[in-house]
């Protein structure tokens, strides 16, 4: 079974400072299903980043990927207002199908 | 643009079936780069997977409900469905459809998504 461990589980930072978030899986994986979404409260997830670094259509370049194996991250370079929000990774397996990790919560510090 | 629109019973009783529909709009839903997914997050969890279907009716879902889930598609109306059997409180969530997006080179994922639908398991 696949299991998807993003950390931190919190992560509590101001405007303007960078952000780093970690996926990692219990099995190597292809990069091709490897996926960012963001959530902010009471809306659906909005896809960020797919295929591990390539940065779905309107995301700000302030967001990049990067990532191989069983080790993925999500980079916000210069936090804006409107990015604190739940982020979540996703990866596919044959054995598991497409599973999500547990989410990181960027909060105002 | 492509919009998705969830719609169905807000109530379901235990040990009956969800049944949920898709509605697509701005584009049709017979394309071969794409999957249609069902995908749910119940109250302050993560998001599951539950299963994905592609305009001719190949069907992948997740192996922990296999047993429960049916999805289907409709061209005519260009919507697809999900049902699922004998819920449980553990199946009260909020119910997303969404689109697969599958590209040649770059990866594939969830591209465009509906607002979602609270569904509750409760007699």
């Amino acid at each position: 079974e696949l299991v998807l461990t993003q950390s931190p589980g919190t992560l509590s930072l101001s405007p303007g400072e960078r952000a780093t978030l970690s996926c990692r899986a219990s099995q190597s994986l292809s990069t091709r299903a490897s996926a960012w979404y963001q959530q902010r409260p009471g809306q659906a997830p909005r896809l960020l980043i797919y295929g591990a670094s390539s940065r779905a259509t309107g995301i700000p370049d302030r967001f990049s990927g990067g990532g191989s194996g069983t080790d993925f991250t999500l980079t916000i370079s210069r936090l804006e207002p409107e990015d604190f929000a739940v982020y979540y990774c996703h990866q596919y397996s044959p054995s598991s199908g497409l599973t999500f990790g547990g989410g990181t919560k960027v909060e105002m510090k | 643009q492509l919009q998705l629109q969830e719609s169905g019973p807000g109530l379901v009783k235990p040990s009956e079936t969800l049944s949920l529909t898709c509605s697509v709009s701005g584009g049709s839903i017979s394309g071969t780069n794409y999957f249609w997914g069902w995908i749910r997050q119940p109250p302050g969890k993560r998001l599951e997977w539950l299963g994905s279907i592609s305009y001719s009716g190949s069907t992948n879902y997740n192996p922990s409900l296999k047993s429960r889930v049916t999805i289907s598609v409709d061209t005519s109306k260009n919507q697809f469905s999900l049902w699922l059997n004998s819920v449980t409180a553990a199946d009260t969530a909020v119910y997303y459809c969404a689109r697969w997006k599958v590209t040649a080179t770059l990866g594939d994922a969830f591209d465009i998504w509906g607002q979602g639908t609270m569904v509750t398991v409760s007699s």
